[in-house]
Protein backbone atom coordinates (compact mmCIF):
# COMPACT_ATOMS: atom_id res chain seq x y z
CA UNK A 1 0.00 0.00 0.00
CA UNK A 2 1.56 3.54 -1.40
CA UNK A 3 -0.39 5.24 1.56
CA UNK A 4 -1.66 8.58 0.74
CA UNK A 5 0.02 10.47 -2.30
CA UNK A 6 -0.01 14.02 -2.59
CA UNK A 7 1.45 15.88 -5.38
CA UNK A 8 3.53 17.96 -6.13
CA UNK A 9 5.57 17.86 -2.91
CA UNK A 10 6.52 21.75 -2.86
CA UNK A 11 5.40 24.59 -5.23
CA UNK A 12 6.52 28.24 -5.27
CA UNK A 13 4.23 30.39 -7.34
CA UNK A 14 3.69 34.09 -7.79
CA UNK A 15 0.65 35.64 -6.33
CA UNK A 16 -2.39 36.01 -8.25
CA UNK A 17 -1.30 32.56 -10.26
CA UNK A 18 -3.41 29.65 -9.62
CA UNK A 19 -2.25 26.85 -7.68
CA UNK A 20 -3.62 22.95 -7.66
CA UNK A 21 -2.76 20.12 -5.63
CA UNK A 22 -3.55 16.74 -5.35
CA UNK A 23 -4.47 13.37 -3.43
CA UNK A 24 -5.01 9.77 -3.80
CA UNK A 25 -6.20 8.17 -1.35
CA UNK A 26 -6.03 5.04 -0.06
CA UNK A 27 -7.67 2.51 -1.86
CA UNK A 28 -10.79 1.48 0.21
CA UNK A 29 -10.46 4.97 2.27
CA UNK A 30 -13.83 6.64 1.66
CA UNK A 31 -13.51 9.73 3.67
CA UNK A 32 -10.86 12.28 2.78
CA UNK A 33 -9.79 15.30 4.51
CA UNK A 34 -7.69 18.11 3.81
CA UNK A 35 -5.99 20.32 6.26
CA UNK A 36 -3.49 23.18 6.31
CA UNK A 37 -1.01 23.40 8.80
CA UNK A 38 0.17 26.99 9.87
CA UNK A 39 2.41 28.19 12.70
CA UNK A 40 -0.98 30.13 13.95
CA UNK A 41 -3.35 27.73 14.15
CA UNK A 42 -1.74 24.32 13.85
CA UNK A 43 -3.69 21.78 11.53
CA UNK A 44 -7.09 23.50 10.35
CA UNK A 45 -9.70 21.35 8.61
CA UNK A 46 -10.60 23.27 5.48
CA UNK A 47 -12.79 20.48 3.83
CA UNK A 48 -14.08 16.84 3.84
CA UNK A 49 -15.42 14.29 1.58
CA UNK A 50 -18.12 11.23 2.54
CA UNK A 51 -18.23 9.10 -0.71
CA UNK A 52 -16.64 11.65 -3.09
CA UNK A 53 -19.69 14.05 -1.36
CA UNK A 54 -18.50 17.28 0.45
CA UNK A 55 -20.18 16.83 3.56
CA UNK A 56 -18.53 20.28 5.27
CA UNK A 57 -16.87 23.27 3.70
CA UNK A 58 -17.19 25.42 6.13
CA UNK A 59 -13.35 25.22 6.58
CA UNK A 60 -12.95 26.65 3.32
CA UNK A 61 -11.33 30.45 4.08
CA UNK A 62 -12.56 32.07 0.93
CA UNK A 63 -13.82 31.62 -2.17
CA UNK A 64 -11.07 31.72 -3.83
CA UNK A 65 -10.60 27.83 -2.28
CA UNK A 66 -11.91 25.25 -4.11
CA UNK A 67 -12.17 21.34 -3.90
CA UNK A 68 -13.49 18.46 -5.73
CA UNK A 69 -13.36 14.45 -5.40
CA UNK A 70 -14.63 13.45 -8.82
CA UNK A 71 -13.64 9.65 -8.59
CA UNK A 72 -12.76 7.53 -5.06
CA UNK A 73 -8.86 7.81 -6.16
CA UNK A 74 -8.18 11.29 -6.73
CA UNK A 75 -9.35 15.19 -5.05
CA UNK A 76 -7.85 18.31 -5.36
CA UNK A 77 -7.81 21.66 -3.75
CA UNK A 78 -7.96 24.36 -5.43
CA UNK A 79 -6.67 28.74 -4.70
CA UNK A 80 -7.34 31.05 -7.29
CA UNK A 81 -6.23 33.40 -7.06
CA UNK A 82 -3.34 32.58 -4.50
CA UNK A 83 -1.84 35.10 -2.25
CA UNK A 84 1.31 35.48 0.27
CA UNK A 85 -1.25 34.49 3.08
CA UNK A 86 -1.93 31.36 1.74
CA UNK A 87 1.69 29.71 2.38
CA UNK A 88 1.28 26.65 4.63
CA UNK A 89 1.69 22.96 4.36
CA UNK A 90 -1.77 21.76 3.25
CA UNK A 91 -2.15 17.87 4.29
CA UNK A 92 -4.83 15.61 2.83
CA UNK A 93 -5.85 12.86 5.34
CA UNK A 94 -7.93 9.59 4.56
CA UNK A 95 -9.64 6.68 6.38
CA UNK A 96 -12.86 4.25 6.20
CA UNK A 97 -16.09 6.12 7.69
CA UNK A 98 -16.18 3.51 9.96
CA UNK A 99 -12.61 3.78 11.84
CA UNK A 100 -11.28 6.90 14.01
CA UNK A 101 -7.82 7.00 12.22
CA UNK A 102 -6.65 8.72 9.98
CA UNK A 103 -3.74 8.29 7.34
CA UNK A 104 -2.34 11.03 6.13
CA UNK A 105 0.13 12.31 2.83
CA UNK A 106 3.25 13.90 3.62
CA UNK A 107 1.58 17.38 2.45
CA UNK A 108 2.24 19.71 0.01
CA UNK A 109 4.33 23.10 1.09
CA UNK A 110 3.13 25.93 -1.00
CA UNK A 111 4.77 29.26 -1.02
CA UNK A 112 3.32 32.39 -2.71
CA UNK A 113 5.70 35.04 -3.21
CA UNK B 1 -13.62 28.34 19.39
CA UNK B 2 -11.09 25.88 19.91
CA UNK B 3 -12.46 22.66 20.89
CA UNK B 4 -8.99 20.75 21.79
CA UNK B 5 -5.95 22.99 22.90
CA UNK B 6 -2.41 22.66 23.40
CA UNK B 7 -1.48 25.01 25.66
CA UNK B 8 2.44 24.27 25.75
CA UNK B 9 3.45 25.30 22.28
CA UNK B 10 7.05 23.74 22.54
CA UNK B 11 8.38 21.37 25.74
CA UNK B 12 12.17 20.33 26.04
CA UNK B 13 12.96 17.44 27.79
CA UNK B 14 16.42 15.91 28.59
CA UNK B 15 17.30 11.95 27.26
CA UNK B 16 16.76 9.71 29.42
CA UNK B 17 13.70 11.77 31.37
CA UNK B 18 10.07 11.96 30.80
CA UNK B 19 7.87 14.03 28.66
CA UNK B 20 4.26 14.82 29.58
CA UNK B 21 2.52 16.04 26.87
CA UNK B 22 -1.07 17.71 28.07
CA UNK B 23 -4.13 18.21 26.74
CA UNK B 24 -7.40 20.18 27.08
CA UNK B 25 -11.12 19.74 25.24
CA UNK B 26 -14.17 21.39 26.06
CA UNK B 27 -16.68 19.52 23.59
CA UNK B 28 -18.37 16.12 26.65
CA UNK B 29 -19.47 14.42 23.37
CA UNK B 30 -15.69 13.61 22.65
CA UNK B 31 -15.67 9.73 23.07
CA UNK B 32 -12.58 8.89 21.40
CA UNK B 33 -8.87 10.36 21.74
CA UNK B 34 -6.00 10.49 19.83
CA UNK B 35 -1.92 11.50 19.65
CA UNK B 36 -0.20 12.27 16.19
CA UNK B 37 3.80 12.46 15.74
CA UNK B 38 5.06 14.91 13.33
CA UNK B 39 8.49 14.74 11.92
CA UNK B 40 9.62 17.63 9.66
CA UNK B 41 9.01 17.07 5.82
CA UNK B 42 6.35 14.39 7.17
CA UNK B 43 2.84 13.87 7.54
CA UNK B 44 1.13 13.49 10.86
CA UNK B 45 1.50 9.52 12.14
CA UNK B 46 -0.79 7.91 14.63
CA UNK B 47 1.01 7.02 17.79
CA UNK B 48 -1.71 5.79 20.54
CA UNK B 49 -5.12 6.35 21.32
CA UNK B 50 -7.74 6.01 24.26
CA UNK B 51 -11.92 5.26 24.28
CA UNK B 52 -13.45 7.23 27.09
CA UNK B 53 -14.10 4.47 28.67
CA UNK B 54 -10.83 3.67 29.91
CA UNK B 55 -8.76 6.16 31.56
CA UNK B 56 -5.49 4.61 30.65
CA UNK B 57 -3.79 2.82 27.74
CA UNK B 58 -0.09 1.54 27.13
CA UNK B 59 1.89 1.08 24.40
CA UNK B 60 5.75 0.58 25.07
CA UNK B 61 7.34 3.78 26.20
CA UNK B 62 3.98 5.75 25.21
CA UNK B 63 1.24 6.05 28.16
CA UNK B 64 -1.69 8.11 27.35
CA UNK B 65 -4.04 9.29 30.20
CA UNK B 66 -8.03 10.83 29.92
CA UNK B 67 -9.44 12.44 33.02
CA UNK B 68 -13.06 12.84 31.60
CA UNK B 69 -14.07 15.09 34.79
CA UNK B 70 -11.74 17.27 33.61
CA UNK B 71 -11.59 16.79 30.20
CA UNK B 72 -8.06 16.71 30.08
CA UNK B 73 -5.87 14.05 28.48
CA UNK B 74 -1.69 13.58 28.19
CA UNK B 75 0.57 11.55 26.74
CA UNK B 76 3.67 10.26 28.96
CA UNK B 77 6.44 9.26 27.19
CA UNK B 78 9.51 7.20 29.63
CA UNK B 79 12.18 7.15 28.93
CA UNK B 80 11.99 10.27 26.33
CA UNK B 81 14.88 9.61 23.38
CA UNK B 82 16.33 12.04 20.84
CA UNK B 83 14.06 10.44 18.39
CA UNK B 84 10.87 11.33 19.80
CA UNK B 85 11.77 15.13 18.80
CA UNK B 86 9.11 15.98 17.20
CA UNK B 87 5.82 17.90 16.74
CA UNK B 88 2.88 16.09 19.09
CA UNK B 89 -1.35 16.71 18.02
CA UNK B 90 -3.48 15.71 19.90
CA UNK B 91 -6.95 15.02 18.63
CA UNK B 92 -10.80 14.10 19.51
CA UNK B 93 -13.65 12.42 18.01
CA UNK B 94 -17.29 12.24 18.46
CA UNK B 95 -18.95 9.40 17.12
CA UNK B 96 -21.93 11.24 16.65
CA UNK B 97 -19.84 13.67 14.40
CA UNK B 98 -19.19 10.77 12.19
CA UNK B 99 -15.51 10.42 14.22
CA UNK B 100 -14.31 13.17 12.35
CA UNK B 101 -11.31 14.77 14.48
CA UNK B 102 -10.49 17.55 15.85
CA UNK B 103 -6.97 19.15 16.17
CA UNK B 104 -4.74 20.65 18.63
CA UNK B 105 -2.30 23.09 17.71
CA UNK B 106 0.40 20.45 18.45
CA UNK B 107 3.61 20.43 20.93
CA UNK B 108 7.02 20.52 19.55
CA UNK B 109 8.67 18.19 21.81
CA UNK B 110 12.68 18.51 21.79
CA UNK B 111 14.38 15.62 23.56
CA UNK B 112 18.02 16.70 24.24
CA UNK B 113 20.93 14.13 24.22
Amino acid sequence: DAGVIQSPRHEVTEMGQEVTLRCKPISGHNSLFWYRQTMMRGLELLIYFNNNVPIDDSGMPEDRFSAKMPNASFSTLKIQPSEPRDSAVYFCATKRVSNYGYTFGSGTRLTVV
Amino acid sequence: DQQVKQNSPSLSVQEGRISILNCDYTNSMFDYFLWYKKYPAEGPTFLISISSIKDKNEDGRFTVFLNKSAKHLSLHIVPSQPGDSAVYFCAASAQNAGNMLTFGGGTRLMVKP
